[in-house]
């Protein structure tokens, strides 16, 4: 099975920069999904990583170590629009399964 | 706006009835999933079709069930519902049907919100 871990809140300052980390174990791996989702509102897909490394898109990046069972979502130059929840999902064999997610909260 | 139709937005009633929740995936995607996220819960993954056929199962009650119409859009009926039943139900869509093979990134629907009563 698949059990995932991630902080369960946030806060950092606008114009920050924000690191949101993700622990996993797996019995199957086929890559890592972050997904942005605001109160009441679907997730939106932020990012996928199957390589170890880093990837990076605009202001946010991700990264993978797949031998640590890692992975973490960094925000930069925080704006209030960034607070949202912030899901950690792992492929594994036929389906996808989300962590219970991080809640930011962008403060001024 | 993902692409990702559900219908209805809202839903209430009563427990021991019946309810059915529709999806209309992203034009091309033949694949539909759904998922259950509760108050502060995660998503729970419920079930997967791909191109009218059965693909994944996760931790469905046996009171739900699902299928996928030859037109691709996906229906989710819960019966005999439960007070704890109380959700916001979203669908997703992709293109391929291996949902933890390779990049395949889901859409999301706007969900649909089930309160009973």
């Amino acid at each position: 099975g698949q059990n995932i871990d991630q902080p369960t809140e946030m806060t950092a300052t606008e114009g920050a920069i924000v690191q949101i980390n993700c622990t996993y174990q797996t019995s199957g791996f086929n890559g890592l999904f972050w997904y942005q989702q605001h109160a009441g509102e679907a997730p939106t897909f932020l990012s996928y990583n199957v390589l170890d490394g880093l990837e990076e898109k605009g202001r946010f990046s991700s990264f993978l170590s797949r031998s640590k069972g890692y992975s973490y979502l960094l925000l930069k130059e925080l704006q209030m629009k960034d607070s949202a929840s912030y899901l950690c999902a792992v492929g594994g064999y036929q389906k996808v399964t989300f962590g219970t997610g991080t809640k930011l909260q962008v403060i001024p | 706006d993902s692409g990702v139709t559900q219908t209805p937005k809202h839903l209430i009633t009563a427990t021991g009835q019946r309810v059915t929740l529709r999806c209309s995936p992203r034009s091309g995607d033949l694949s539909v999933y759904w998922y259950q996220q509760s108050l502060d819960q995660g998503l729970q993954f419920l079930i997967q079709y791909y191109n009218g056929e059965e693909r994944a199962k996760g931790n469905i009650l046996e009171r739900f069930s699902a299928q996928q119409f030859p037109d691709l859009h996906s229906e989710l009926n819960l019966s005999s519902l439960e007070l704890g039943d109380s959700a916001l139900y979203f669908c997703a869509s992709s293109v391929s049907g291996l949902a933890g093979v390779g990049y395949n990134e889901q859409f999301f629907g706007p969900g649909t919100r089930l309160t009973v009563l």
